[in-house]
Protein backbone atom coordinates (compact mmCIF):
# COMPACT_ATOMS: atom_id res chain seq x y z
CA UNK A 1 0.00 0.00 0.00
CA UNK A 2 1.26 3.54 -0.80
CA UNK A 3 0.84 5.71 2.03
CA UNK A 4 3.38 8.83 3.44
CA UNK A 5 4.14 9.66 6.53
CA UNK A 6 5.42 13.43 8.21
CA UNK A 7 7.18 13.94 11.12
CA UNK A 8 6.53 15.65 13.44
CA UNK A 9 2.63 16.19 13.20
CA UNK A 10 3.31 19.61 14.70
CA UNK A 11 6.25 22.00 15.15
CA UNK A 12 6.76 24.88 17.37
CA UNK A 13 10.20 27.21 17.58
CA UNK A 14 11.23 30.77 17.98
CA UNK A 15 11.98 33.07 14.99
CA UNK A 16 15.32 32.74 12.79
CA UNK A 17 15.84 29.09 13.42
CA UNK A 18 16.65 26.71 10.68
CA UNK A 19 14.08 23.54 11.29
CA UNK A 20 13.92 20.21 9.56
CA UNK A 21 10.33 18.78 8.10
CA UNK A 22 10.40 15.02 7.38
CA UNK A 23 8.24 13.08 5.28
CA UNK A 24 8.80 8.96 4.60
CA UNK A 25 6.95 7.20 1.61
CA UNK A 26 6.81 3.02 1.32
CA UNK A 27 6.78 2.91 -2.11
CA UNK A 28 10.02 3.98 -3.68
CA UNK A 29 8.75 4.34 -7.01
CA UNK A 30 7.89 7.50 -7.58
CA UNK A 31 7.22 9.89 -10.22
CA UNK A 32 7.57 13.13 -8.41
CA UNK A 33 7.14 14.54 -4.61
CA UNK A 34 5.87 17.81 -4.16
CA UNK A 35 5.94 20.47 -0.66
CA UNK A 36 2.85 21.89 -0.18
CA UNK A 37 1.81 24.89 2.12
CA UNK A 38 -1.53 25.40 3.82
CA UNK A 39 -2.66 28.34 5.47
CA UNK A 40 -5.78 28.30 7.68
CA UNK A 41 -9.34 28.73 5.12
CA UNK A 42 -6.80 28.70 2.17
CA UNK A 43 -5.78 26.33 -0.71
CA UNK A 44 -2.51 24.49 -1.14
CA UNK A 45 0.27 26.42 -2.54
CA UNK A 46 2.95 24.11 -4.08
CA UNK A 47 6.26 25.01 -2.67
CA UNK A 48 8.51 22.83 -4.47
CA UNK A 49 8.42 19.74 -6.08
CA UNK A 50 11.77 17.06 -7.49
CA UNK A 51 11.48 14.77 -9.96
CA UNK A 52 12.17 10.95 -9.15
CA UNK A 53 15.65 11.91 -10.77
CA UNK A 54 16.37 14.73 -9.55
CA UNK A 55 17.93 15.17 -5.64
CA UNK A 56 17.06 17.96 -4.53
CA UNK A 57 15.73 21.90 -5.10
CA UNK A 58 15.89 24.67 -3.58
CA UNK A 59 13.82 28.43 -3.79
CA UNK A 60 14.86 30.94 -1.39
CA UNK A 61 15.20 30.10 2.24
CA UNK A 62 12.99 26.55 1.13
CA UNK A 63 15.53 23.31 0.15
CA UNK A 64 13.80 19.92 0.06
CA UNK A 65 15.98 16.42 -0.75
CA UNK A 66 14.99 13.62 -1.97
CA UNK A 67 16.18 9.96 -1.53
CA UNK A 68 14.02 7.74 -3.25
CA UNK A 69 15.89 4.56 -1.79
CA UNK A 70 15.50 5.18 1.65
CA UNK A 71 11.77 6.27 1.09
CA UNK A 72 12.36 9.89 2.57
CA UNK A 73 12.11 13.75 1.70
CA UNK A 74 12.89 16.48 3.84
CA UNK A 75 11.99 20.20 3.73
CA UNK A 76 14.75 22.68 5.15
CA UNK A 77 13.33 26.06 6.14
CA UNK A 78 16.29 28.38 6.75
CA UNK A 79 15.97 31.28 9.15
CA UNK A 80 12.29 30.91 9.54
CA UNK A 81 9.84 33.58 10.30
CA UNK A 82 6.62 34.29 11.45
CA UNK A 83 5.19 34.36 8.02
CA UNK A 84 6.21 30.95 7.77
CA UNK A 85 3.58 29.67 10.32
CA UNK A 86 1.21 27.37 8.49
CA UNK A 87 0.58 23.32 7.57
CA UNK A 88 3.43 21.64 5.41
CA UNK A 89 2.01 19.01 3.38
CA UNK A 90 4.17 16.11 1.33
CA UNK A 91 2.75 14.29 -1.65
CA UNK A 92 3.97 11.38 -3.83
CA UNK A 93 2.94 11.29 -7.82
CA UNK A 94 3.46 7.44 -8.77
CA UNK A 95 2.65 8.60 -12.30
CA UNK A 96 2.05 11.74 -14.65
CA UNK A 97 -1.57 11.78 -14.30
CA UNK A 98 -2.09 13.85 -11.41
CA UNK A 99 -2.87 11.73 -8.84
CA UNK A 100 -0.93 12.51 -5.50
CA UNK A 101 -0.52 10.84 -1.92
CA UNK A 102 -0.49 13.01 0.75
CA UNK A 103 1.14 13.26 4.18
CA UNK A 104 -1.00 14.53 7.20
CA UNK A 105 1.08 17.42 7.60
CA UNK A 106 3.26 19.13 10.02
CA UNK A 107 1.67 22.31 11.56
CA UNK A 108 4.53 24.52 12.06
CA UNK A 109 4.23 27.97 14.36
CA UNK A 110 7.26 30.19 14.49
CA UNK A 111 7.12 32.75 17.42
CA UNK A 112 8.44 35.89 17.08
CA UNK B 1 -5.00 35.07 -13.79
CA UNK B 2 -7.67 33.92 -11.96
CA UNK B 3 -6.94 30.59 -9.72
CA UNK B 4 -8.97 27.62 -9.26
CA UNK B 5 -12.61 28.71 -7.29
CA UNK B 6 -14.67 26.66 -4.81
CA UNK B 7 -18.18 27.42 -4.30
CA UNK B 8 -19.69 26.94 -1.77
CA UNK B 9 -16.87 27.85 0.93
CA UNK B 10 -18.90 26.26 3.88
CA UNK B 11 -21.42 24.06 3.69
CA UNK B 12 -23.97 22.88 6.72
CA UNK B 13 -26.69 20.35 5.93
CA UNK B 14 -28.31 17.21 8.01
CA UNK B 15 -27.69 13.90 7.12
CA UNK B 16 -30.24 12.44 4.56
CA UNK B 17 -29.68 15.85 2.18
CA UNK B 18 -28.07 16.55 -1.09
CA UNK B 19 -25.21 19.27 -1.57
CA UNK B 20 -23.55 20.11 -4.91
CA UNK B 21 -20.44 21.49 -4.93
CA UNK B 22 -18.96 23.20 -7.47
CA UNK B 23 -15.38 23.85 -8.98
CA UNK B 24 -14.02 26.31 -11.49
CA UNK B 25 -10.82 25.65 -12.89
CA UNK B 26 -8.45 27.56 -13.96
CA UNK B 27 -9.03 28.83 -17.74
CA UNK B 28 -7.60 26.57 -20.68
CA UNK B 29 -6.80 23.79 -17.96
CA UNK B 30 -7.91 20.37 -18.86
CA UNK B 31 -7.31 18.33 -15.90
CA UNK B 32 -9.43 18.87 -12.89
CA UNK B 33 -8.91 16.98 -9.69
CA UNK B 34 -10.96 16.63 -6.84
CA UNK B 35 -9.50 15.66 -3.32
CA UNK B 36 -10.44 15.53 0.19
CA UNK B 37 -9.30 15.99 3.90
CA UNK B 38 -12.22 13.85 6.35
CA UNK B 39 -11.70 15.16 10.09
CA UNK B 40 -7.79 13.63 11.76
CA UNK B 41 -7.12 12.26 8.20
CA UNK B 42 -4.81 13.16 5.40
CA UNK B 43 -6.15 14.81 2.12
CA UNK B 44 -6.76 11.91 -0.63
CA UNK B 45 -7.67 11.68 -3.87
CA UNK B 46 -11.37 11.09 -5.25
CA UNK B 47 -11.33 11.63 -9.24
CA UNK B 48 -9.36 13.30 -11.76
CA UNK B 49 -10.96 14.38 -15.49
CA UNK B 50 -8.94 15.15 -18.60
CA UNK B 51 -11.57 17.64 -20.05
CA UNK B 52 -14.91 16.35 -19.77
CA UNK B 53 -13.97 12.54 -19.12
CA UNK B 54 -12.92 10.53 -16.20
CA UNK B 55 -9.55 9.79 -16.57
CA UNK B 56 -9.58 8.12 -13.52
CA UNK B 57 -12.12 7.84 -10.47
CA UNK B 58 -10.36 5.51 -8.14
CA UNK B 59 -10.81 7.60 -4.84
CA UNK B 60 -14.84 7.67 -5.21
CA UNK B 61 -15.74 6.37 -1.85
CA UNK B 62 -19.49 4.90 -3.32
CA UNK B 63 -22.03 5.37 -5.46
CA UNK B 64 -23.24 8.33 -3.03
CA UNK B 65 -20.78 10.75 -4.70
CA UNK B 66 -21.43 11.82 -8.08
CA UNK B 67 -18.93 14.11 -10.44
CA UNK B 68 -19.92 15.68 -13.73
CA UNK B 69 -17.50 18.28 -15.57
CA UNK B 70 -20.28 18.74 -18.43
CA UNK B 71 -18.57 20.63 -21.78
CA UNK B 72 -14.81 19.83 -19.91
CA UNK B 73 -15.42 23.10 -17.90
CA UNK B 74 -16.51 23.64 -14.60
CA UNK B 75 -17.14 20.27 -12.75
CA UNK B 76 -19.48 19.72 -9.55
CA UNK B 77 -19.35 17.03 -7.15
CA UNK B 78 -22.84 15.80 -5.53
CA UNK B 79 -23.41 13.48 -2.43
CA UNK B 80 -26.59 12.02 -2.27
CA UNK B 81 -27.70 11.17 0.55
CA UNK B 82 -25.13 12.71 2.58
CA UNK B 83 -23.88 10.77 5.88
CA UNK B 84 -22.02 12.40 8.63
CA UNK B 85 -18.77 10.47 7.77
CA UNK B 86 -18.97 12.87 4.38
CA UNK B 87 -17.66 15.61 6.64
CA UNK B 88 -14.74 17.66 5.63
CA UNK B 89 -13.08 19.61 3.97
CA UNK B 90 -12.96 19.00 -0.34
CA UNK B 91 -10.43 20.31 -2.69
CA UNK B 92 -10.58 20.88 -6.16
CA UNK B 93 -7.32 21.36 -8.45
CA UNK B 94 -6.30 21.81 -11.99
CA UNK B 95 -3.34 21.82 -14.05
CA UNK B 96 -2.63 22.29 -18.28
CA UNK B 97 -1.87 19.15 -18.90
CA UNK B 98 1.60 16.73 -18.82
CA UNK B 99 4.05 18.52 -20.84
CA UNK B 100 1.93 21.55 -20.95
CA UNK B 101 2.38 22.36 -17.36
CA UNK B 102 5.09 24.86 -15.79
CA UNK B 103 8.39 22.00 -15.55
CA UNK B 104 7.74 19.51 -18.50
CA UNK B 105 6.12 16.49 -17.64
CA UNK B 106 5.09 17.03 -13.85
CA UNK B 107 1.92 18.36 -14.32
CA UNK B 108 2.10 20.97 -11.74
CA UNK B 109 -1.43 21.61 -9.51
CA UNK B 110 -3.39 24.42 -8.62
CA UNK B 111 -5.40 24.18 -5.58
CA UNK B 112 -8.75 26.10 -5.07
CA UNK B 113 -9.38 27.11 -1.07
CA UNK B 114 -11.68 24.09 -0.45
CA UNK B 115 -15.11 23.73 0.37
CA UNK B 116 -15.93 22.50 3.61
CA UNK B 117 -19.02 20.17 4.21
CA UNK B 118 -20.44 19.61 7.64
CA UNK B 119 -23.08 16.89 7.77
CA UNK B 120 -25.17 16.92 11.01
Amino acid sequence: KQEVTQIPAALSVPEGENLVLNCSFTDSAIYNLQWFRQDPGKGLTSLLLIQSSQREQTSGRLNASLDKSSGRSTLYIAASQPGDSATYLCAVGYNQGGKLIFGQGTELSVKP
Amino acid sequence: EAGVTQFPSHSVIEKGQTVTLRCDPISGHDNLYWYRRVMGKEIKFLLHFVKESKQDESGMPNNRFLAERTGGTYSTLKVQPAELEDSGVYFCASSQGVGRGLISGANVLTFGAGSRLTVL
